[in-house]
């Protein structure tokens, strides 16, 4: 199956510092990646989604300024997150999109390790 | 209601049960169906995909599609402790280019030896 890498798998930081993740598909090319969220035991929580060479689409609710997305090639994808708080401490997942055959009649997503971030 | 619905137990089954788990949903516009399984602190591994209704056998996993009554299942035969995590149904309906997936909450299953 298609592969998702993530760096770095989890990062520590002062709080009002910047961090930033990679999201990058390894043996495919995705025109489109999804940024995802996840607080213990919760469900995923879309952030965005990343399409290639254009601006990304914030979910409703996530503040774009803070959490910076570039997709700035057909496999690399980053997320930043912009003076970051405590309450900012999270598992990060992203995902990239896999359509296959004509008809579309697969379209999936496979999704990276995680990144997990603690905000001292 | 919810779009997708998922107990999310925990299901705790000995070693060898047949496990399943199901996901009910509202939107009949759904076409996609994935069933992800997630270790913990690890990001969900595709399991089974499956386009439309109908069953897919992959070893000991078989999902099943029933969009008339909008339910999805499934199912382990020969569960084995490595398969203890959480289960998280998803699906989609990927008119143009949203590739948005839906989850449920995810079952956390424990499989005892």
């Amino acid at each position: 199956g298609a592969v998702v890498s993530q760096h770095p798998s989890w990062v520590i930081c002062k709080s009002g510092t910047s961090v930033k993740i990679e999201c990058r598909s390894l043996d495919f090319q995705a025109t489109t990646m999804f940024w995802y969220r996840q607080f213990p035991k919760q469900s995923l929580m879309l952030m965005a989604t990343s399409n290639e060479g254009s601006k990304a689409t914030y979910e409703q609710g996530v503040e774009k300024d803070k959490f910076l997305i570039n997709h700035a090639s057909l496999t690399l994808s980053t997320l930043t997150v912009t003076s970051a708080h405590p309450e900012d401490s999270s598992f990060y997942i992203c995902s990239a999109r896999v359509l296959i055959g004509m008809g579309g009649n697969t379209d999936t997503q496979y999704f990276g390790p995680g990144t997990r971030l603690t905000v001292l | 209601q919810k779009e997708v619905e998922q107990d999310p137990g925990p299901l705790s089954v000995p070693e060898g049960a047949i496990v399943s788990l199901n996901c009910t949903y509202s939107n009949s516009a759904f076409q996609y169906f994935m069933w992800y399984r997630q270790y913990s602190r690890k990001g969900p591994e595709l399991l089974m995909y499956t386009y439309s209704s109908g069953n897919k056998e992959d070893g000991r996993f078989t999902a099943q599609v029933d969009k008339s009554s909008k339910y999805i299942s499934l199912f382990i035969r020969d569960s084995q402790p490595s398969d203890s995590a959480t289960y998280l149904c998803a699906m989609a309906n990927y008119g143009g280019s949203q590739g948005n997936l839906i989850f449920g909450k995810g079952t956390k299953l424990s499989v005892k030896p």
